[in-house]
Order: C-alpha cells, then sequence, then structure tokens
C-alpha cells in the first residue's frame, strides 16, 4: 500500500492565485481530513470528511474547499491565495471505527507571495 | 475546547539516557491518544496509540502511558540514541456527535548529544 499521498511536494503562489492540493489514500478509509503547520501553532483542522459525500468545517476553514467524490481522495482548494496561507499542509485518513489510528502523508509546504 | 500541553518545548539529552516526554490535555472525554514522531522537514509517522480503556503501549524503546482523569499521558524513551532526534507530538480524538476530530500539542523537540 503506498498509505497516504499528497503532491506536489512543493508550492510557491502569487497572492491571488488559485490551486488544488491533492491527497489520496488506498486504505480504503472512511474519515479524512487536512491540516496546516504553523510554527509555535500546531496542526490545525481545516477540512474533514466522515465519506464521500460529506464535508465539515475545523477549526481554520476560512479561504479553503473541499470535496470528496470518491473514498480515495480528498483534494483541498484555495480559491484565492493569501500570504496567511503560507504553510505546510498535511493530509491524513482513518477507518471510523476503534481505534481510529491516524495516518499522515508526507505534506505539501506552500508559500504564498 | 479541548487543549493540548507539551512542556518543554525543547530537550536536550545525552545519548543512553532515559527520558520522560510529557502531555497533557484539558477534556478528559477522549476515544485516544495518539504520539507521533516529525522530523526536519518531514510528515508524521505514528509511535503509538492508546486507546482510552487503555493504560499503556510499548514498542520497542517506547512506552506510553495514559491517565485520563489526570488528563496526562508520557512517552518513555529507553537508552537514547542519536537517532531518536526528532520533534515528538501528542494528539487527542475526541468524537463531537459522530465526528472525530484530533488536537494536537505543539511538540517537544528533542536533540539527542552524541
Amino acid at each position: 500500500n503506498a498509505g497516504v499521498t499528497q503532491t506536489p511536494k512543493f508550492q510557491v503562489l502569487k497572492t491571488g492565485q488559485s490551486m488544488t492540493l491533492q491527497c489520496a489514500q488506498d486504505m480504503n478509509h472512511e474519515y479524512m481530513s487536512w491540516y496546516r503547520q504553523d510554527p509555535g501553532m500546531g496542526l490545525r483542522l481545516i477540512h474533514y470528511s466522515v465519506g464521500a459525500g460529506i464535508t465539515d468545517q475545523g477549526e481554520v476553514p476560512n479561504g479553503y474547499n473541499v470535496s470528496r467524490s470518491t473514498t480515495e481522495d480528498f483534494p483541498l482548494r484555495l480559491l484565492s491565495a493569501a500570504p496567511s496561507q503560507t504553510s505546510v499542509y498535511f493530509c491524513a485518513s482513518s477507518y471510523s471505527s476503534v481505534p481510529y489510528e491516524q495516518y499522515f502523508g508526507p505534506g505539501t509546504r506552500l508559500t504564498v507571495t | 475546547k479541548q487543549e493540548v500541553t507539551q512542556i518543554p518545548a525543547a530537550l536536550s539529552v545525552p545519548e543512553g539516557e532515559n527520558l520522560v516526554l510529557n502531555c497533557s490535555f484539558t477534556d478528559s472525554a477522549i476515544y485516544n491518544l495518539q504520539w507521533f514522531r516529525q522530523d526536519p522537514g518531514k510528515g508524521l509517522t505514528s509511535l503509538l496509540l492508546i486507546q482510552s480503556s487503555q493504560r499503556e503501549q510499548t514498542s520497542g524503546r517506547l512506552n506510553a502511558s495514559l491517565d485520563k482523569s489526570s488528563g496526562r499521558s508520557t512517552l518513555y524513551i529507553a537508552a537514547s540514541q542519536p537517532g531518536d532526534s526528532a520533534t515528538y507530538l501528542c494528539a487527542v480524538l475526541i468524537s463531537n456527535f459522530g465526528n472525530e476530530k484530533l488536537t494536537f500539542g505543539t511538540g517537544t523537540r528533542l536533540t539527542i548529544i552524541p
């Protein structure tokens, strides 16, 4: 199994540009989520999904959109990038049952200038 | 709101020593607690997961304990090695009307001195 994969690894955007961060998992996990990691603030939940067609907001959802059309994929869209969205983004997945162990992707480092 | 704290933020110890990393959380209604390792510029690697009904888990030189009533967990690393140098994160999983959410601490950056 490839586990949780993320593309791209690095991305530089100009303010106002849009892009999609890709996340895929091959473990048939129902639950998928997106986090951002900023120095001194830990990982914060952006959006999550408990299954195909179901998404919800996390702690810091503003400026981001998600959709989940398949069990495997959970893309994160930045509609109009801002410098405040410079961060490292991690995707995670798990089964929606005990023990709910979370598996993380390798991350995408995004810089918005 | 669940808050997770890890103290100290950074720790340096000589190689070979045993050490303990601390994690505390404010809401004891958790499903599990997970310890992760993060190397610089890399993703998170799961080390140990303790379910709410368990008291501890062990994997090799690592032992994690959980005391829900006091809102505390510790990660014990025996006979530390330079390769253990990394940032260690703890995270607690809670459920909100069937939606599970993970709350992270800010981590302890561990340096093992050869």
